[in-house]
């Protein structure tokens, strides 16, 4: 079974702090890892891909990736009580082209 | 900014009935997806198709379930005799590439079954 693991949270933290999310992943044969922001009640929203080992910055966003420890991060800068959502993470693995996706962690920002 | 459409937004059905649920992806996409929400659940993944075939199914998606696209621009979702634990909401994606997983995903349809 292929699972992906994240901690549901919620996680708390005030307005202008880094938030950190965290996921792990079963299978080393996993290519390419999303990290989606959902909104209660709405849809899915891309907010960072990462294919290779290291760090990818993008605005206030930067995932983060290692494949040797299967474990794929999400760090927030300067957060905003906007950022309040579920964050979901999302494997793909190789030969396919369908996602995987955990459970999603809850981010609560506070002002 | 292009999207994926989806109708209706929400559906009541009784058990037993036949539900279409419909997409029009982004035009320049070649990639549909079918993906449904239980309520407080994870995102599970239904069927990917591409080239007027399905690519992938997962085990979810059994007999009862089928997709098609009758025409240039819509993708439908079909569930032939909805059983109570159908109810969750179904959600519509399309990408322009298989392999990178940018899925663009729709604003879903929401399935009660009563």
């Amino acid at each position: 079974q292929k699972e992906v693991e994240q901690n549901s949270g919620p996680l708390s933290v005030p307005e202008g702090a880094i938030a950190s999310l965290n996921c792990t992943y079963s299978d080393r044969g996993s290519q390419s890892f999303f990290w989606y922001r959902q909104y209660s009640g709405k849809s899915p929203e891309l907010i960072m891909f990462i294919y290779s080992n290291g760090d990818k910055e993008d605005g206030r966003f930067t995932a983060q990736l290692n494949k040797a420890s299967q474990y794929v991060s999400l760090l927030i800068r300067d957060s905003q009580p906007s950022d309040s959502a579920t964050y979901l993470c999302a494997v793909n693995l190789d030969n396919t082209d369908k996602l995987i996706f955990g459970t999603g962690t809850r981010l609560q920002v506070f002002p | 900014e292009p999207e994926v459409t989806q109708t209706p937004s929400h559906q009541v059905t009784q058990m037993g009935q036949e539900v279409i649920l419909r997409c029009v992806p982004i035009s320049n996409h070649l990639y549909f997806y079918w993906y449904r929400q239980i309520l407080g659940q994870k995102v599970e993944f239904l069927v990917s198709f591409y080239n007027n075939e399905i690519s992938e199914k997962s085990e979810i998606f059994d007999d009862q379930f089928s997709v098609e696209r009758p025409d240039g621009s819509n993708f439908t979702l079909k569930i032939r005799s909805t059983k109570l634990e159908d109810s969750a909401m179904y959600f519509c994606a399309s990408s322009d590439s298989s392999s990178t997983g940018e899925l663009f995903f729709g604003e879903g349809s929401r399935l009660t079954v009563l």
